[in-house]
């Protein structure tokens, strides 16, 4: 596998159901992201992780729990989602350098539908 | 003062025509300005990049323009081709913050 990888890339989930959304990251990098992309929208910065610790969490409800459990590893814990949750949650890794942004790369997404 | 404005919404070019994308930005902390592609099914990538030192930047068939005094900058797209068509997103930082702030997308389509 090369690049970022996200898993699954299809979930269909009801509001009282519980599920993780994987990310890998095969580049080596030290920060990894989690994304909110909604149709017609700017991509929403949910969560940032770097050297594994969480740097940033932007207002987001707490019903999505980040795990970084190592610098390739990034998981999204849903739980007791709403219907306007649904989106394509994206999964990015960029190198952090400490001198602003870089090249975030980004895996495929996951689409999820919250019935 | 965060945010990124994009235009236009959607864009349909003819092939072989110019396709253009603005956006502007209030920030003037802001610099750093990349363009993102993004085919249906992938995740976005980024296409190419400015930094206000310069007031243009060319790869190929793309070309960033940079106008510091207006707080603006856009991607032109020479000779576009049907393989053009996607989405793409303007997005700004500041050396002080990483995070970029993201414009809210074009969709171009390109007709052969």
């Amino acid at each position: 596998e090369t690049g970022v990888t996200q898993t699954p890339r299809h979930l269909v989930m009801g509001m009282t159901n519980k599920k993780s959304l994987k990310c890998e990251q095969h580049l080596g990098h030290n920060a990894m992201y989690w994304y909110k992309q909604s149709a017609k929208k700017p991509l929403e910065l949910m969560f940032v992780y770097s050297l594994e610790e969480r740097v940033e969490n932007n207002s987001v409800p707490s019903r999505f729990s980040p795990e970084c459990p190592n610098s390739s590893h990034l998981f999204l814990h849903l739980h007791t989602l709403q219907p306007e949750d649904s989106a394509l949650y994206l999964c990015a890794s960029s190198q952090d350098g400490g001198q602003g942004a870089s090249e975030q790369f980004f895996g495929p997404g996951t689409r999820l539908t919250v019935l | 003062q965060q945010q990124v404005k994009q235009s236009p919404q959607s864009l349909i070019v003819q092939k072989g025509g110019i396709s253009i994308i603005n956006c502007a930005y209030e920030n003037t902390a802001f610099d750093y300005f990349p363009w993102y592609q993004q085919f249906p099914g992938k995740g976005p990538a980024l296409l190419i990049a400015i930094r206000p030192d310069v007031s243009e930047k060319k790869e190929g068939r793309f070309t960033i323009s940079f106008n510091k005094s207006a707080k603006q900058f856009s991607l032109h797209i020479m000779d576009s081709q049907p393989g053009d068509s996607a989405t793409y997103f303007c997005a700004a930082s500041s050396a002080s913050n990483y995070q970029l702030i993201w414009g809210a997308g074009t969709k171009l389509i390109i007709k052969p």
